[in-house]
């Protein structure tokens, strides 16, 4: 069964700095990998998905995030954060059913 | 295209109460979800429909829990006897390419509920 962990339920960085949150995934099969934002009082919104055409996907944002087999990894950076980027983040994978399994999320902090 | 839209947006309500909530999806989104979310975690998938048809049910969903989608358009969710460990947000998605890399899931922004 497929499965996504996320290390960390808070990260908290500073405006400017580097954003990294990390995403383990567990599949038999080659996965398909997305990266969702959730906003206070808002639905889940689509920042990027591995589909594998590529091991570096761009998202909406300025997000990136690079599939790593070797390392069963898709973490999702961002190379200078903003206030307007502090939101709860879910990785998720897709199992064979075609449902999104989601990580536990990690809440992401800006200090100005 | 309005986006995913779910009615209430909150719901308190006394133990033991029944309680329904509704999801309009993307108008012509053939797949429909239910996900429920707690403080703290990710959500977690409930059901889903293509088109009327309901094709899967998770575990969580005890017998309490019922949902339909009786035109393959709107759904319902329905919760009997409520019980406090009910308390969460419940989420709906639609999604068109189903089946594909390129479907897409479109969220509400979900019923909060609160069971007291």
């Amino acid at each position: 069964a497929q499965s996504v962990t996320q290390l960390g339920s808070h990260v908290s960085v500073s405006e400017g700095a580097l954003v990294l949150l990390r995403c383990n995934y567990s599949s038999s099969v080659p996965p398909y990998l997305f990266w969702y934002v959730q906003y206070p009082n808002q639905g889940l919104q689509l920042l990027l998905k591995y589909t594998s055409a590529a091991t570096l996907v761009k998202g909406i944002n300025g997000f990136e995030a690079e599939f790593k087999k070797s390392e069963t990894s898709f973490h999702l950076t961002k190379p200078s954060a903003h206030m307007s980027d502090a939101a709860e983040y879910f990785c998720a994978v897709r199992n064979q059913g075609g449902k999104l399994i989601f990580g536990q999320g990690t809440e992401l902090s800006v200090k100005p | 295209d309005t986006g995913v839209s779910q009615d209430p947006r909150h719901k308190i309500t006394k133990r033991g109460q029944n309680v329904t909530f509704r999801c309009d999806p993307i108008s012509e989104h053939n797949r429909l979800y239910w996900y429920r979310q707690t403080l703290g975690q990710g959500p977690e998938f409930l059901t889903y429909f293509q088109n009327e048809a309901q094709l899967e049910k998770s575990r969580l969903l005890s017998d309490r829990f019922s949902a339909e989608r009786p035109k393959g358009s709107f759904s319902t969710l329905e919760i009997q006897r409520t019980e406090q460990g009910d308390s969460a947000m419940y989420l709906c998605a639609s999604s068109s390419n189903t089946g594909t890399h390129n479907e897409k899931l479109f969220f509400g922004s979900g019923t909060q509920l609160s069971v007291l």
